[in-house]
């Protein structure tokens, strides 16, 4: 079935430094919709990127990722990291005509000063 | 943001108890999911609506859970016994249904269970 993974299970960078979140994908869909949201502490998850164009970057809030098809790949990347930027990031899946999000692990990113 | 509801925010019941929590979707969006976050903040979906209609549902909502989305009325998910592995935050999500809006799911605050 489909399945999404997400390698690291906790990221603790520097203020200032790039943020990279991997994330991978296994699906027999050819079109399927990737999506990171974010969930800060006590909160609901809210959408933060979204893409089901191959090869195309898509950005949102300083953030980018860009869905690869040929490595099932949708990485999640920032140039510089804020503190506010702390929180709990989740990729996820839809298959194409299938309702329901299969979430990836998630990773917990952690900025310090 | 989003503007789901879902009511009660927080809901503690003891093992056996019957359990029910609501949920109103964003105006204009038919389409209702429902996800369970257990406490190592895993997602597992359990079962969505068009309108009042079923879509999809695992397995677990077949038995102990039980969910229905009545025209004019919140949607409901509710654990007729419950069970301590229930303890989790349950997460309703909508959506709408054209073709290049209907990825998009706006999750509520969720409706944090406690079963003692």
């Amino acid at each position: 079935g489909d399945s999404v993974t997400q390698t690291e299970g906790l990221v603790t960078l520097t203020e200032g430094l790039p943020v990279m979140l991997n994330c991978t994908y296994q699906t027999i869909y050819s079109n399927p919709f990737l999506f990171w949201y974010v969930q800060h502490l006590n909160e609901s998850p809210r959408l933060l990127l979204k893409s089901f164009t191959d090869n195309k970057r898509t950005e949102h809030q300083g953030f980018h990722a860009t869905l690869h098809k040929s490595s099932s790949s949708f990485h999640l990347q920032k140039s510089s990291a804020q503190l506010s930027d702390s929180a709990l990031y989740y990729c996820a899946l839809r298959g194409y005509n299938q309702g329901k999000l299969i979430f990836g692990q998630g990773t917990k990113l952690s900025i310090k000063p | 943001n989003s503007k789901v509801i879902q009511t009660p925010r927080y809901l503690v019941k003891g093992q056996g108890q019957k359990a029910k929590m609501r949920c109103i979707p964003e105006k204009g969006h038919p389409v209702v999911f429902w996800y369970q976050q257990n406490k190592n903040n895993e997602f597992k979906f359990l079962i969505n609506f068009q309108n009042q209609e079923v879509l999809q549902q695992i397995d677990m909502t077949e038995k102990r859970f039980s969910a229905e989305c009545p025209s004019n009325s919140p949607c409901s998910l509710e654990i007729q016994s419950s069970e301590a592995g229930d303890s989790a935050l349950y997460l309703c999500a909508s959506s709408r249904v054209d073709w290049v809006n209907q990825d998009t799911q706006y999750f509520g605050p969720g409706t944090r269970l406690l079963v003692l």
